[in-house]
Parts: structure tokens; sequence; C-alpha cells
């Protein structure tokens, strides 16, 4: 069965520093990737989705970027974090082109 | 516009009641629906799909509307354990729009 990972659960990083999240899926190939950001209180944002290995697509200009530099691995980088990037932000999965999206644990980042 | 819109709530029920919300979205080239439950500071999980003949899954029941664009998740006998915030999500193109979320409370 398909397992999607995502790490760290928690994060509290200071403003400026660096950002790095990882997601990576098995037991499935060709997966579409997805990171969305959800504030408090608020709806999941669509950040970046990626049908491919280097294929990236931007739903929102912001302060974050996406690489997927292998077939099941995903990653949301950011060289100077913003206190508005403080989120939940989740890593997703899916089959096909308008298929069920399943979701990571998440990450829940702090930025102070 | 939002893309996709949702009644926030809360909606405060008692345990066996029914309860009924709906989710509104823009473009009518979308291509599929679904509801997801998600709880405090988790992950969203996928509760169902929605299908155009309307579908059931035990007590919860979904429909779609495409004439009036709305999909709606109907909850019967509710438990304490569906509390809880429902997300409508519409796919089309690979993007998958979230609605921010109907929060169902169920009381004792």
């Amino acid at each position: 069965s398909q397992t999607i990972h995502q790490w760290p659960a928690t994060l509290v990083q200071p403003v400026g520093s660096p950002l790095s999240l990882e997601c990576t899926v098995e037991g499935t190939s060709n997966p579409n990737l997805y990171w969305y950001r959800q504030a408090a209180g608020r709806g999941l944002q669509l950040l970046f989705y990626s049908v491919g290995i280097g294929q990236i697509s931007s739903e929102v200009p912001q302060n974050l970027s996406a690489s997927r530099p292998q077939d099941r691995q995903f990653i949301l980088s950011s060289k100077k974090l913003l206190l508005s990037d403080s989120g939940f932000y989740l890593c997703a999965w899916s089959e096909t082109v308008v298929g069920e999206a399943f979701f990571g644990q998440g990450t829940r980042l702090t930025v102070v | 516009r939002k893309e996709v819109e949702q009644d926030p709530g809360p909606f405060n029920v008692p345990e066996g009641a029914t309860v009924a919300f709906n989710c509104t979205y823009s473009n009518s080239a979308s291509q599929s629906f679904f509801w997801y439950r998600q709880d405090c500071r988790k992950e969203p999980k996928l509760l169902m799909s929605v299908y155009s003949s309307g579908n059931e899954d035990g007590r919860f029941t979904a429909q779609l509307n495409r004439a009036s664009q709305y999909i709606s998740l109907l909850i019967r006998d509710s438990k304490l354990s569906d509390s809880a915030t429902y997300l409508c999500a519409v796919g089309r193109d690979y993007k998958l729009s979230f609605g921010a979320g109907t929060t169902v409370t169920v009381r004792a």
C-alpha cells in the first residue's frame, strides 16, 4: 500500500533563517505531488504541485520554492523565512489528474 | 471570488441528529469532487468521493448538483466521533482546491 512520510512534525525557526521540508511517498510510481499551507483557522492553500521529476508549478508567488529531485521526493524550501510563513504545511500525493489526494501528517512551522 | 466556498458553521447538534451542509464551487469545468474530514491539528483525511448520481457511505450521503455548482454532505444519526471540520475539495487539471471547512460539533 502507499504511504507518505513528511518531516519534521513541528519546527520553530527564527525570521530570516532557511527552511527545508521533505516529503517522500512509497508504494507508487510517478505520483502527482503537492504542497499546501493551512494558516490557523483557515483553509488549505495550494502552494506547489508537480506531475513529474523536475517539474514544478507554483500557484502563489511567495517566499517559498519547491523541488522534486526524485520521483517520490518533494522538497519545500525557503532561503529566508518571514513571520507570515508560519502555518501548517501539508504534503500530498495523488495518482491521477483529478483524483483524490492523500496527505502526510504535516509540519507545524512557527517563525519567531 | 474564491474557487470553493463553505459555510464555516459551527454546526452544533445533539447525538442522533441529522446535519447537512453545502459547498459551492465557481468553475463549471471542475471535474472531481470530494469530502475530507480534518480533526484538530491533524491532516485532512478523505471521507468520500462525490459522484454525479449521489452516493452513500454508511451514515454519510454526498450529493453533487452541477447545474447549481454545489456539493452537499449529510450526516445521519450523528455520533460524538463525527465532531470535526469537514472540507470539500474540487479537482481540475491536476489541482485540488479546498474550501475553508465546516465545523461540526456533536454534543451528548
